[in-house]
């Protein structure tokens, strides 16, 4: 059965330092999606990604984040300066299509941890 | 996207038909009802979602009041790998890009 992989499963940087999280999507889904869950806490949205563009963002997605699709396979998160705040479980998620009945896929995740 | 109200846990006995309410009141007439799950710090999963029609497949029933105002998710047979946090989430799935809204869920722990 088809799945959402990423990579790594955990990564430890220091604070200040950039980060990439790697996503690779189910092979013919087309929208990207990242959250991301603080210890603790809720599953929140990031950001949507839609033909090479943000579709949806939300608040915590400021400009220290971006998102791109380098290939036709990969689906990445850059934290560019990373703060302590942003340890946490971060998920990857894809969708197949623009039917009204999506369904998002979502992936194992990346436990990041800020020092 | 219509807030939902769930309890905040749950016990269910392994073999036992587990039933999961979901109150979703102010659910408008193009918002689907869908539910996930969260095995410790996994992924969330996918389980099941609905309009307004009852929905089953391989892992778990969805049955949704004729006003549509409340759901329950039924996990038939509750195994000890059916522990995790429930989550159930409506939201408008008139396009994709659509975010999904997570609340707190419920935790549902399956006892031998």
């Amino acid at each position: 059965e088809p799945e959402v992989t990423q990579t790594p499963s955990h990564q430890v940087t220091q604070m200040g330092q950039e980060v990439i999280l790697r996503c690779v999507p189910i092979s013919n889904h087309l929208y990207f999606y990242w959250y991301r869950q603080i210890l603790g806490q809720k599953v929140e949205f990031l950001v949507s990604f839609y033909n090479n563009e943000i579709s949806e963002k939300s608040e915590i997605f400021d400009d220290q984040f971006s998102v791109e699709r380098p290939d036709g396979s990969n689906f990445t998160l850059k934290i560019r300066s990373t703060k302590l705040e942003d340890s946490a479980m971060y998920f990857c998620a894809s969708s197949d299509s623009g039917q009204p009945q999506e369904t998002q896929y979502f992936g194992p995740g990346t436990r990041l941890l800020v020092l | 996207d219509a807030k939902t109200t769930q309890p905040p846990s749950m016990d269910c006995a392994e073999g036992r038909a587990a039933n999961l309410p979901c109150n979703h009141s102010t659910i408008s007439g193009n918002e689907y009802v869908y539910w996930y799950r969260q095995i410790h710090s996994q992924g969330p999963q996918y389980i099941i979602h609905g309009l307004k029609n009852n929905e089953t497949n391989e892992m778990a029933s969805l049955i949704i009041t004729e006003d549509r105002k409340s759901s329950t998710l039924i996990l038939p047979h509750a195994t000890l790998r059916d522990t995790a946090v429930y989550y159930c989430i409506v939201r408008v799935a008139k396009a994709a890009g659509n975010k999904l809204t997570f609340g707190g869920g419920t935790r549902v722990l399956v006892k031998p």
